[in-house]
């Protein structure tokens, strides 16, 4: 029930396309999704989160849509640039004030070619 | 303003050396983490401090101990070093923001256990 399931676990990308990336949990305590970026010799860092109370969030060629009822939610990033190259993290936490810790998903290395 | 800061950033250690990884932060933030990330893994919480004095087990807390120094300093202690403890090391401290709440990550120790 602790689990945040993945996918794909790699994605190439033309320049210009769009980048999807998915995930799925169980524990319907969760009530904040985090996806973090990383590159290559560097520590994640967080790029773009959400709560249940809304269906989706943009933030820039970001964007995090929420299916509460699916237990699922996913990363779009339009208009992908070879500058997203990067391994990207989704997460999920329990209630703020709880110390609930972030679980995350395994990562899906995303390659976007010029 | 460095954020969080980890040494050192390459270690090999030969199977039964024991070593220190240091993890400082100085954004005054109660929450402090060690993970590690394997390939294929995402990342996997070994302990984590939710206020100076306190300290937790995480998912995969075997073969580690540690130490809440102060506010700023979360140290990792590999007592006996095993080959199956190769990895990359992050730790991470977190804004407790109810709005925010993101945890921010050190750029990662890489050890190498022959």
């Amino acid at each position: 029930q602790q689990q945040v399931k993945q996918s794909p676990q790699s994605l190439i990308v033309q320049k210009g396309g769009i980048s999807i990336i998915n995930c799925a949990y169980e524990n319907t305590a969760f009530d904040y999704f985090p996806w973090y970026q990383q590159f290559p010799g560097k520590g994640p860092a967080l790029l773009i989160a959400i709560r249940p109370d809304v269906s989706e969030k943009k933030e820039g060629r970001f964007t995090i849509s929420f299916n509460k009822s699916a237990k699922q939610f996913s990363l779009h990033i339009m208009d992908s640039q070879p500058g997203d190259s990067a391994t990207y993290f989704c997460a999920a936490k329990t209630k703020w004030g709880s110390q609930g810790n972030l679980i995350f998903g395994k990562g899906t290395k995303l390659s976007v070619k010029p | 303003n460095a954020g969080v800061t980890q040494t050192p950033k390459f270690q090999v250690l030969k199977t039964g050396q024991s070593m220190t990884l240091q993890c400082a932060q100085d954004m005054n933030h109660n929450s402090m983490y060690w993970y590690r990330q394997d390939p294929g893994m995402g990342l996997r919480l070994i302990y984590y401090s939710a206020s100076e004095g306190t300290t937790d087990k995480g998912e995969v807390p075997n073969g580690y101990n540690v130490s809440r120094l102060n506010k700023r300093e979360f140290s990792l202690r590999l007592e006996s070093a095993a080959p199956s403890q190769t990895s990359v090391y992050f730790c991470a401290s977190r804004d407790g923001d109810r709005d925010t709440d993101t945890q921010y990550f050190g750029p990662g120790t890489r050890l190498t256990v022959l």
